[in-house]
C-alpha cells in the first residue's frame, strides 16, 4: 500500500525558534497534501491544504505567516512553525492524496509530536 | 456544512464483550465518503474502513463490523468479542472526495478491561 512518511517523528524546541516538519509520499505522487493538528485528547483539525506548485489554502483561524507550508514537489510538503511558542505544542499529521488513481485514496503519515519549551 | 458527531466520549467494557461505537454525520452532498480510523497511544492513525455514499451494504471484517444507514445518517462500528488490544481512540470521519479535507468526529476513547 501507499506510504506517507513524516520527519521528524518528534521534536523539542525552545520558544521563539522555528521548526520544519517534512511529509513525503514514498511510492506515489501526491497532488494534494493536508496538514492536521491534534491537541492532547482532542480530534484532528485541518490546518491547511496544499497543492503542488501553488500556495496553500489555510483554514479559518490558522495563521499563514506562522505556519508556512511549501509543496514544492509531488512527493514532498513541508510545514514550518515559525517563532514557536508552548501553545504550538501539538501532534501534527499530514495526509496525501494519490493523484494516480481514479478511486478515492488519501493516506496519513505517522505524525510529528512537537513540544515547545 | 459537514459534521460528524460521536456522542460517546469514552467507553469501558470488559474483555470479550461486544461494543458499538456510534457515528452520526451531516452533509448536503449526495456523494461522500465515510471512514473509521483507530488511533492507538502511539498516535498513528490506522485506517479501518472507507464507505462511499452509494454503498449501503454492511461490512464485516473479522471481529469488526460496520452498519451504514443513510436514512438515519449513521455509520456505526461494532467490535465483537473485544480484546485489550482494541483499546484506542476511534474516529469516524467524512469527506467529499480524495482532494478534499477529512472532517473528523471528536473520537471515542475505548477502554477494554482485562
Amino acid at each position: 500500500g501507499a506510504v506517507v512518511s513524516q520527519h521528524p517523528s518528534w521534536v523539542i524546541c525552545k520558544s521563539g525558534t522555528s521548526v520544519k516538519i517534512e511529509c513525503r509520499s514514498l511510492d506515489f505522487q501526491a497532488t494534494t497534501m493536508f496538514w492536521y493538528r491534534q491537541f492532547p485528547k482532542q480530534s484532528l483539525m485541518l490546518m491547511a491544504t496544499s497543492n503542488e506548485g501553488s500556495k496553500a489554502t489555510y483554514e479559518q483561524g490558522v495563521e499563514k505567516d506562522k505556519f508556512l507550508i511549501n509543496h514544492a514537489s509531488l512527493t514532498l510538503s513541508t510545514l514550518t512553525v515559525t517563532s514557536a511558542h508552548p501553545e504550538d505544542s501539538s501532534f501534527y499529521i499530514c495526509s496525501a492524496s494519490n493523484g494516480d488513481t481514479s478511486s478515492y485514496e488519501q493516506y496519513f503519515g505517522p505524525g510529528t509530536r512537537l513540544t515547545v519549551t | 456544512a459537514q459534521k460528524v458527531t460521536q456522542a460517546q466520549t469514552e467507553i469501558s467494557v470488559v474483555e470479550k464483550e461486544d461494543v458499538t461505537l456510534d457515528c452520526v454525520y451531516e452533509t448536503r452532498d449526495t456523494t461522500y465518503y465515510l471512514f473509521w480510523y483507530k488511533q492507538p497511544p502511539s498516535g498513528e492513525l490506522v485506517f479501518l474502513i472507507r464507505r462511499n455514499s452509494f454503498d449501503e451494504q454492511n461490512e464485516i471484517s473479522g471481529r469488526y463490523s460496520w452498519n451504514f444507514q443513510k436514512s438515519t445518517s449513521s455509520f456505526n462500528f461494532t467490535i465483537t468479542a473485544s480484546q485489550v488490544v482494541d483499546s484506542a481512540v476511534y474516529f469516524c470521519a467524512l469527506t467529499r472526495n480524495r482532494d478534499d479535507k477529512i472532517i473528523f468526529g471528536k473520537g471515542t476513547r475505548l477502554h477494554i478491561l482485562p
